[in-house]
């Protein structure tokens, strides 16, 4: 079946650097654009980048460009998140997510989040 | 950027009731609305896709209407397991974009 694990959370320190990955399994990684998304503690989703499926195209939402970036490997059929410059407000839980296909934009399977706090 | 907007933030219903959650987008999105559930601690779920695709698995008691900037999620027959906080995402450009959530809670 279809399973994304994600891993790498933990508390930081504000202007420091956190690598995110996300395994998946279960289907044609390659096939597949992916997602991350995360959430603030008690408020709402928040969708914060997208890589193709052959890594060649990416999108990121404004509040991470700059700081944030998305990879993949599919070799090893893992995503990455590379975040810098961390600050308070980066502090969540975040997912990676399946696109459909690769062009869709919407998540069809979702890991079950790894958490982020970025706290002095 | 497009903006999503939900209505109501919150409302609490009774098992056995009809729920309607309205969905607005700031521009003409066409048919590029999603619905999600998530339940506490747990990851969202895809219930509705191009708003009214429902998602292999969901019960038929969950529908999704409307298209340009009007939607709605409707659930006929409310059960326990449904009881949660429901998210609409437009897919229509980037950055994508989700509504704030409606939370649907037992009366």
């Amino acid at each position: 079946q279809v399973q994304l694990v994600e891993s790498g959370g933990g508390v930081v320190q504000p202007g420091r650097s956190l690598r995110l990955s996300c395994a998946v399994s279960g289907f044609t990684f390659s096939n597949h654009a992916v997602h991350w998304v995360r959430q603030a503690p008690g408020k709402g989703l928040e969708w914060v980048a997208v890589i193709s499926y052959d890594g060649s195209d990416k999108n990121y939402a404004d509040s991470v460009k700059g700081r944030f970036t998305i990879s993949r490997d599919n070799s090893k059929n893992t995503l990455y998140l590379q975040m810098s410059s961390l600050r308070p407000e980066d502090t969540a839980v975040y997912y990676c997510a399946r696109d459909r296909t690769g062009t869709t934009l919407f998540f069809d399977y979702w890991g079950q989040g790894t958490l982020v706090t970025v706290s002095s | 950027d497009i903006q999503m907007t939900q209505s109501p933030s919150s409302l609490s219903a009774s098992v056995g009731d009809r729920v309607t959650i309205t969905c607005r987008a700031s521009q003409n999105i066409s048919t590029y609305l999603n619905w999600y559930q998530q339940k506490p601690g747990k990851a969202p779920k895809l219930l509705i896709s191009t708003a009214s695709s429902l998602q292999s698995g969901v019960p038929s008691r969950f529908s999704g209407s409307g298209s340009e900037a009007d939607f709605t999620l409707t659930l006929r027959s409310l059960q326990p397991e449904d009881f949660a906080t429901y998210y609409c995402q437009q897919s229509y450009s980037f950055p994508l974009s989700f509504g704030g959530g409606t939370k649907v809670e037992i009366k």
